[in-house]
């Protein structure tokens, strides 16, 4: 079956430091990739997707880029601010399997000044 | 745009009692709205996909007749646990998917999810 794996959390990262969350995928095709983000007390909300191989999905400063050679979809950014801590989730979803998405496990972010 | 909301965000029952969660789609038409659920530090599991207007499909695993899931209207959906027990406390997210949205449909928004307590 398909299934997403992320990298454990938390992690705490001093501002202006460099990010990279891990994510790999098993999935019989090729899915489309998304990361999605929880504030604290809130609900997801998509932060990027990419559909298709060598896509690069971007938003906020995040950008993560669909590798199919090594079935990952890493989660980036330059420069984290202490408003990026949050839960990120990585997702796959794959048409053949009614539209329902698969999450990781999320890995936690904190942000300290 | 494309905002879900859930009512109540948090709910405390006894057990045994029964509990109703609504999700609703305020701005956008939603033809199919997912319950999940999540536990403390892990990720959502699906519970169901319901689809306006025919019964919910229920993922292996998931008692339906303890989740009675309601999916009247384009806007509203509604998860009921029955005879909760305090293993079923947990936090419930709704998303929904707009009616006729994206190349594949895939798109789905989610709400902010409700919070129940069953002691």
């Amino acid at each position: 079956g398909n299934s997403v794996t992320q990298m454990e959390g938390p992690v705490t990262l001093s501002e202006e430091a460099f990010l990279t969350i891990n994510c790999t995928y098993t999935a019989t095709g090729y899915p489309s990739l998304f990361w999605y983000v929880q504030y604290p007390g809130e609900g997801l909300q998509l932060l990027l997707k990419a559909t298709k191989a060598d896509d690069k999905g971007s938003n906020k400063g995040f950008e993560a880029t669909y590798r199919k050679e090594t079935t990952s979809f890493h989660l980036e950014k330059g420069s984290v601010q202490v408003s990026d801590s949050a839960v990120y989730f990585c997702a796959l979803i794959f048409t053949g399997g009614g539209n329902k998405l698969t999450f990781g496990t999320g890995t936690q972010l904190k942000v300290e000044l | 745009g494309a905002v879900v909301s859930q009512h109540p965000s948090w709910v405390i029952c006894k057990s045994g009692t029964s509990v109703k969660i609504e999700c609703r789609s305020l701005d956008f038409q939603a033809t199919t709205m997912f319950w999940y659920r999540q536990f403390p530090k892990q990720s959502l599991m699906l519970m169901a996909t319901s689809n306006e207007g025919s019964k919910a499909t229920y993922e292996q695993g998931v008692e339906k007749d303890k989740f009675l899931i309601n999916h009247a209207s384009l806007t509203l959906s509604t998860l009921t646990v029955t005879s909760a027990h305090p293993e079923d406390s947990s936090f419930y997210i709704c998303s929904a998917r707009e009616r006729g949205g994206g190349r594949v449909g895939f798109e789905q928004y989610f709400g902010p999810g409700t919070r129940l307590t069953v002691t």
